[in-house]
């Protein structure tokens, strides 16, 4: 079992652009959430889906926007990116309904915005 | 507010001391606390969550809800303890979102 990956584990965005992150869950998992963690901070929630629907939200605006697909794969957009949102992005997964409902997470996408 | 407290941005101790890394929250209702690990070059990766009472790697931590603590314990610190150490709450059933506190960085002396 490979975990939660990620990809891409690295890329470069000037000020402006969109970019995309793609996240596969842990096999048998069917939540989804991702992380913002910027240098020298803790993880921050983004949001988190189940069933292809955003369930929960963190403090960030619309311009991070997401997706589920069938498989449970997702992926997170930003849209109009600004300096500030250079940051490592972390996938993380876990079964919703079950006993233990450990959240395992990726390796993470560094996305540096110039 | 949902927030976690890790007051040492970084903690250096010597192999075979004891080691404590101190975590605070604040939060509304009945939190689940958790302990996860980063080491070099590595995944984030749970440690402990309070409702296990698991003592993994030598680890232990005790929820004191008076103080709003989850201090996490080792009575004699090893060199692969080196790593970063966040210490994060989420709401009942350990489903909902992770509130990460800054972290902690160990470093075991030789």
């Amino acid at each position: 079992d490979a975990g939660v990956t990620q990809s891409p584990t690295h890329l470069i965005k000037t000020r402006g652009q969109q970019v995309t992150l793609r996240c596969s869950p842990k096999s048998g998992h069917d939540t989804v959430s991702w992380y913002q963690q910027a240098l020298g901070q803790g993880p921050q929630f983004i949001f988190q889906y189940y069933e292809e629907e955003e369930r929960q939200r963190g403090n960030f605006p619309d311009r991070f926007s997401g997706h589920q697909f069938p498989n449970y794969s997702s992926e997170l957009n930003v849209n109009a990116l600004l300096l500030g949102d250079s940051a490592l992005y972390l996938c993380a997964s876990n079964l919703l309904w079950g006993s233990g409902n450990t959240i395992y997470f990726g390796e993470g996408s560094w996305l540096t915005v110039v | 507010a949902q927030r976690v407290t890790q007051p040492e941005k970084l903690l250096s101790v010597f192999k075979g001391a004891p080691v404590e890394l101190k975590c605070n929250y604040s939060y509304s209702g009945s939190p689940e606390l958790f302990w996860y690990v980063q080491y070099s070059r590595q995944r984030l990766q749970l440690l402990l969550r309070h409702i296990s009472r698991e003592s993994i790697k030598g680890f232990t931590a005790d929820l004191n809800k008076g103080e709003t603590s989850f201090h996490l314990k080792k009575p004699f610190a090893q060199e692969e303890d080196s790593a970063m150490y966040y210490c994060a709450l989420s709401g009942q059933g350990g489903s909902e979102k992770l509130v990460f506190g800054k972290g902690t960085k160990l470093t075991v002396n030789p």
